[in-house]
């Protein structure tokens, strides 16, 4: 079946540290690849994603690579800010009919000044 | 990007009322919407499959008399919590595919639902 596997938070990090949330999956066939953000008390945001092996998505100085040989596809940026503080779901598209994502649990992360 | 609307953003209401919600895609048409809950501090729980025209096709647990989906056109589904009680307090989230497909499956999510049951 399909799954997908984060870190568990929280993540507390300080303003301009490096953030790296882990996240794997296992999918048959060719899954598409998302990351989604939720900033508290709204709804999910698409943040990025990748929809083949060694695609890179990329927004607001997040990155992901679809890693293909390692089943991942880890979030990362080079320097946070306090308003990145949010709860951060990766999520796949198995890519066959009309299906659901299948979610991550979400990994809560807080920014400090 | 595609636009998801969900109505009301909060709603309070006493035990034993119903409530509707209602998500609204604002520039595309979606054959097929789903439906999320998020309890406080929790993942997204799938709760059905909203098809237009159809029943909808709810997920193990999900009480179908309880929540009520209709799809009744290509930008509207409701989804109606009859007989609500504090338990049934969350956040319902509704999501849409572009009917059009050719594209990476990504789903367009609605600003959420909070609703709380007294």
């Amino acid at each position: 079946g399909n799954s997908v596997t984060q870190m568990e938070g929280p993540v507390t990090l300080s303003e301009e540290a490096f953030l790296t949330i882990n996240c794997t999956y296992t999918a048959t066939g060719y899954p598409s690849l998302f990351w989604y953000v939720q900033y508290p008390g709204e709804g999910l945001q698409l943040l990025l994603k990748a929809t083949k092996a060694d695609d890179k998505g990329s927004n607001k100085g997040f990155e992901a690579t679809y890693r293909k040989e390692t089943t991942s596809f880890h979030l990362e940026k080079g320097s946070v800010q306090v308003s990145d503080s949010a709860v951060y779901f990766c999520a796949l598209s198995p890519n066959s009919g009309n299906t659901p994502l299948v979610f991550g649990k979400g990994t809560r992360l807080s920014v400090i000044a | 990007g595609a636009v998801v609307s969900q109505h009301p953003s909060r709603v309070i209401c006493k035990s034993g009322t119903s409530v509707k919600i209602e998500c609204r895609s604002l520039d595309f048409q979606a054959t097929t919407m789903f439906w999320y809950r998020q309890f406080p501090k929790k993942s997204l729980m799938l709760m059905a499959t909203s098809n237009e025209g159809s029943k909808a096709t709810y997920e193990q647990g999900v009480e179908k008399d309880k929540f009520l989906i209709n799809h009744a056109s290509l930008t509207l589904s409701t989804l109606t919590v009859t007989s609500a009680h504090p338990e049934d307090s969350s956040f319902y989230i509704c999501s849409a595919r572009d009917r059009r497909g050719g594209g990476t499956g990504e789903l367009f999510f609605g600003e959420g639902s909070r609703l709380t049951v007294l």
